[in-house]
């Protein structure tokens, strides 16, 4: 099982630029998870979906979108991305909403 | 606002010593989960305490629950170099619209 798989593990952008970050769980999870980590300020929660077919947004979902393309799979765009989008990005699944998550390695992207 | 704060926000120890990280968190909860990160990773799931459980042990972990101070403490005995890494809480559920909210993070370091 290769667990939480994130695509791509870096990524450049320019301001404007528009990009989609790519997770996949092989663990039949229902729940999926996108954060961002910044120095200092722990993960927050950009987008949830608590099951296939849902989406919801947590605590910074400005200028992101979601889609749950189906139970394996659960993208993340920025339609045009800003320098305060600089960050790493996480991915993570559960088998369901409060149940110990499984993290991705990461996606570091830089937005100049 | 993030759910949980913890205490200290950096640590150093000697091997073989025991290290200790507070967690307060601010509203009603089902449980509290503890991640650790190595530098560069994506977390791992430590440990699980629902909000009925005052104590759980797993290996070299004991985690503490105190619902009424809102507050849990993450204890690793006989501390490793290996050990060193970032230590985060989460809080799930029960008041957080089943969110998950994490801390800031402790960074431990194990001095061999």
């Amino acid at each position: 099982n290769a667990g939480v798989t994130q695509t791509p593990k870096f990524q450049v952008l320019k301001t404007g630029q528009s990009m989609t970050l790519q997770c996949a769980q092989d663990m039949n999870h229902n729940s999926m998870y996108w954060y961002r980590q910044d120095p200092g300020m722990g993960l927050r929660l950009i987008y949830y979906s608590a099951s296939e077919g849902t989406t919801d947004k947590g605590e910074v979902p400005n200028g992101y979108n979601v889609s749950r393309l189906n139970k394996r799979e659960f993208s993340l765009r920025l339609e045009s991305a800003a320098p305060s989008q600089t960050s790493v990005y996480f991915c993570a699944s559960s088998v369901g909403m409060v149940y110990e998550q499984y993290f991705g390695p990461g996606t570091r992207l830089t937005v100049t | 606002s993030q759910q949980g704060e913890e205490d200290p926000q950096a640590l150093s120890i000697q091997e073989g010593e025991n290290a200790t990280m507070n967690c307060s968190y601010k509203t009603s909860i089902n449980n509290l989960q503890w991640y650790r990160q190595n530098s560069g990773r994506g977390l791992v799931h430590l440990i699980l305490i629902r909000s009925n459980e005052r104590e759980k042990h797993s290996g070299r972990l004991r985690v503490t629950l105190d619902t009424s101070k809102k507050s849990s403490s993450l204890l690793i005995t006989a501390s490793r170099a290996a050990d060193t890494a970032s230590y985060f809480c989460a809080t799930a559920g029960r008041g957080t619209g089943n969110q998950f909210y994490f801390g800031t993070g402790t960074s431990l370091t194990v001095i061999p």
